[in-house]
């Protein structure tokens, strides 16, 4: 299994701005996931894209997917401070599922 | 609400003591993931099961770790002896593997730290 690498390594906003983050692969990528961590707490599951999809909506997330660049986005628009955490990537494709150090995005109020 | 539980929450424990970490799975899911997390490594494999058997453990030290699951509703992760180095907080997910595509369900965690 591969382990994607996201970046920023971490990203501070103010609430209400949109954050972005990156996932990139050194191979090719089959269906994606994308996991948030609170603090203190387990891996929570945010969203799926499929290799056959290019982009993924689910209520303020936006998740994009470019096969031929091995990369994927994660936008959260309109940042609530509950938003705060650390998002982290996987290749769904794959058993087990490998994860990278993670985004860790704080949202200032 | 089924959810993945692990026991304990929290363990302080001296150098050269046993600790054993417990899970259990969510009913029904055949996959069980245990998972390591550092500031420094990040969130690291050590093994995970698959209809009880073990598949890989290859991310585990094996002179002191060992992993089990006696049950479908029991996984243990054993750390004999402990050492400082071992602190971390300890996951374990679950998950219905074998399909296309699936989803890993993850615990609290216990966070150990070994003096």
């Amino acid at each position: 299994s591969q382990q994607g690498e996201e970046d920023p390594q971490a990203l501070s906003i103010q609430e209400g701005e949109n954050a972005t983050m990156n996932c990139s692969y050194k191979t090719s990528i089959n269906n994606l996931q994308w996991y948030r961590q609170n603090s203190g707490r387990g891996l929570v599951h945010l969203i799926l894209i499929r290799s056959n999809e290019r982009e993924k909506h689910s209520g303020r997330l936006r998740v994009t997917l470019d096969t031929s660049k091995k990369s994927s986005s994660l936008l959260i628009t309109a940042s609530r401070a509950a938003d705060t955490a650390s998002y982290f990537c996987a290749d769904a494709g794959n058993t087990p599922l490998v994860f990278g150090k993670g985004t860790r995005l704080s949202v200032i109020a | 609400d089924a959810r993945v539980t692990q026991t304990p929450r929290h363990k302080v424990t001296e150098m050269g003591q046993e600790v054993t970490m417990r899970c259990q799975p969510i009913l029904g899911h055949n996959t069980v993931f245990w998972y390591r997390q550092t500031m420094m490594q990040g969130l690291e494999l050590l093994a995970y099961f698959r209809n009880r058997a073990p598949l890989d453990d290859s991310g585990m030290p094996k002179d002191r770790f060992s992993a089990e699951m006696p049950d479908a509703t029991l996984a243990t992760l054993k750390i004999q002896p402990s050492e400082p180095r071992d602190s971390a907080v300890y996951f374990c997910a679950s998950a219905i593997t074998g399909v296309s595509t699936y989803e890993q369900y993850f615990g609290p965690g216990t966070r150990l730290t070994v003096t």
